[in-house]
């Protein structure tokens, strides 16, 4: 079974500055997809970037960025130019490839990351 | 285009009691999915549904959860009797894809998110 963890139950930013989120997971899979989500106090999941294990290159996404170390199962987020809507809960999760039957498509989830953004 | 609605949005009832919620997928989408998130965790999936019927429900606690998915759209939720435990919020998600060779236009069969429902148990 896969396992998504965060080991960073905390984390605070000044607005405008830079923060990275560790996650790192356990699978015996080579082929998946990972994802950081963002849950805000409306407890919407929100996707915030995707990466393709078959991918070397890092996903971007405006001020978002992963850096992807497929070999150390390391997928960490970065957000540069913090703003004060950044602030929310962050959920790395792993996804496995799935099959033809469409099964195995479940998120498994980290505890998650609780971000601040202070003014 | 509408995104995952879910009722109630909060539910307060005492153990022992029962409860039910209900998702409304996104329309179209093949599989639906229901997540329990207790207070400091992430999210747990409990059940996936493709079309109407149930892909996975190995994390369900069988003995007071069920689900269904009638037609193969809107799903219930339902939890008799409830635990102290049962105490968290309950996502539903839906994604595009369903049998092999469909939704190829969603390759990362990117799921989408209601906004939950928070149940306490008294």
């Amino acid at each position: 079974a896969q396992t998504v963890t965060q080991s960073q139950p905390e984390m605070s930013v000044q607005e405008a500055e830079t923060v990275t989120l560790s996650c790192t997971y356990d699978t015996s899979e080579s082929d998946y997809y990972l994802f950081w989500y963002k849950q805000p106090p409306s407890r919407q999941m929100i996707l915030v970037i995707r990466q393709e294990a078959y991918k070397q290159q890092n996903a971007t996404e405006n001020r978002f960025s992963v850096n992807f170390q497929k070999a150390a199962k390391s997928f960490s987020l970065k957000i540069s130019d913090s703003q004060l809507g950044d602030a929310a809960m962050y959920f790395c999760a792993y996804r496995s490839e799935g099959d033809s039957g469409g099964s195995n498509y479940k998120l498994t989830f980290g505890k998650g990351t609780l971000l601040t953004v202070n003014p | 285009e509408a995104g995952v609605a879910q009722s109630p949005r909060y539910k307060i009832i005492e153990k022992r009691q029962s409860v039910a919620f209900w998702c409304n997928p996104i329309s179209g989408h093949a599989t639906l999915y229901w997540y329990q998130q207790i207070l400091g965790q992430g999210p747990k999936l409990l059940i996936q549904f493709q079309n109407n019927g149930v892909v996975d429900d190995s994390q369900l606690p069988k003995d007071r959860f069920s689900a269904e998915r009638l037609k193969g759209v809107d799903s219930t939720l339902k939890i008799q009797p409830a635990k102290l435990e049962d105490s968290a919020v309950y996502l539903c998600a839906s994604s595009p894809r369903g049998l092999a060779g469909v939704g190829v236009a969603f390759p990362y069969n990117e799921q989408f998110f209601g906004p939950g429902t928070r149940l306490t148990v008294l």
